[in-house]
This record gives structure tokens, sequence and C-alpha cells, in this order.
């Protein structure tokens, strides 16, 4: 256990759907992140919160929205989605006092867009 | 910009030999640099990582990776593989004057398969 939970495990869903993956973090972080994960490609960084606040965004689509209502907390908003989209969503929390920290991570929402 | 880069999409070893996953980095100023793990279905695992000081780091389930400067690499190794390794195995960087957060920038992953 990471002390980082992710729900659903896994999620398919149609284009029209509006859906939410969920993380909550049990570490005392105040730092909270969400990565893509894509086969033979590098994670790629979507939104980062820092107490709280919304402080990275990676020129992700409108259609992903991320809210994040206390620190440990996070969500992502799913809406209109294409197939593209289909991949590996993973959560991910540190501490931002310790700027060499490691991130710790959920085990990752699959999510599939037919 | 920050980035790391790991040539290899897969690289197999038998079991009982030694391992080496590669990986370069490019950054602006000095790197913080990290390995993770990540087995089947799961999300990825810390295995160590470079701040600053000795050049060989060791860390989680006898890996360890040394740090190069001069040739901006960061090579995860092993001295003696086990099939319960095979995994994916992802490098990450950080640039230490990034104003961009603590987000890692990660590589696309290289996958270990040890054999028998």
């Amino acid at each position: 256990e990471t002390g980082v939970t992710q729900t659903p495990r896994h999620l398919v869903m149609g284009m029209t759907n509006k859906k939410s993956l969920k993380c909550e973090q049990h570490l005392g972080h105040n730092a909270m992140y969400w990565y893509k994960q894509s086969a033979k490609k590098p994670l790629e960084l979507m939104f980062v919160y820092s107490l709280e606040e919304r402080v990275e965004n990676n020129s992700v689509p409108s259609r992903f929205s991320p809210e994040c209502p206390n620190s440990s907390h996070l969500f992502l908003h799913l809406h209109t989605l294409q197939p593209e989209d289909s991949a590996l969503y993973l959560c991910a929390s540190s501490q931002l006092e310790t700027s060499t920290g490691e991130l710790f991570f959920g085990e990752g929402s699959r999510l599939t867009v037919l | 910009a920050q980035s790391v880069a790991q040539p290899e999409d897969q690289v197999n070893v038998a079991e009982g030999n030694p391992l080496t996953v590669k990986c370069t980095y490019s950054v602006s100023g000095n790197p913080y640099l990290f390995w993770y793990v990540q087995y089947p279905n799961r999300g990825l695992q810390f295995l160590l990582k470079y701040i600053t000081g000795d050049n060989l780091v060791k860390g989680s389930y006898g890996f360890e990776a040394e740090f190069n400067k001069s040739q901006t690499s960061f090579h995860l190794k092993k001295p003696s593989a086990l099939v319960s390794d095979s995994a994916l195995y992802f490098c990450a960087v950080r640039d230490r004057g990034s104003n961009s957060g603590y987000a890692l920038n990660f590589g696309k992953g290289t996958s270990l398969l040890v054999t028998p």
C-alpha cells in the first residue's frame, strides 16, 4: 500500500458520458498530481495542485476537469471524451517542503472510451 | 526544459546475470534524478533517487544507480537479476532550479524481462 487510493480501478465509458475519477491520499501531503500513461509514451503530467490550488495545467483539453476540494482528495471529471483518451490515469502526492522528495503513486484508473 | 530519455524499449537478461537499464537526462541546471518500477496493473513504486553527494545511489530490492554528470546519465543497475525483477522501469528528473513546481518528468519506460 502506497497511501494513495484511486477509484474506480477500471472504467468504461461512451463518448457522451460524464464520469469522475477519484484519488485520496492518507500521507498528509500537500501536493497532488494527475498523470496520463499511454503505452510506449512518457508519462504525461496533466495537472498539479499545491495547497489545493491548481499550479500547473499542461495544455490539457477542457474535457478533463480537475477538482481538489481539500489536500487529501483529488478528482478528475471526464466529459465527452475521445477514444484516444483511453489510458491509465495515475494520481500521485508529495510533500512540498521536501522539494527533493519523491512522488507517491496510486495504482491507477484504467479508462476505456468506446 | 527538463527531460529524460530511455533509449531501450526492452531489456532481456538471464536470471543471475547483472542488469543495466539506461537513462540520460537533459536539464538546464543540476538535476534531481529518480527511478521508479511498475509491476503489471499497479502504480509506480519509488526505487531510488539522486540528490547530491555520492554518485552511486543504493535503493530498494538491491538496485543501485550511478550518476554521471559528464555523460548526463543515471543508469539503473543490479548485480544479479531475479525473475521477479521483470517489470516496467521509469527514469524521472526534476531540475532543482525549476519553477515548474515539484512534478517529475518521466521517460517512456523500459520493460525488463528476466528469464529463468
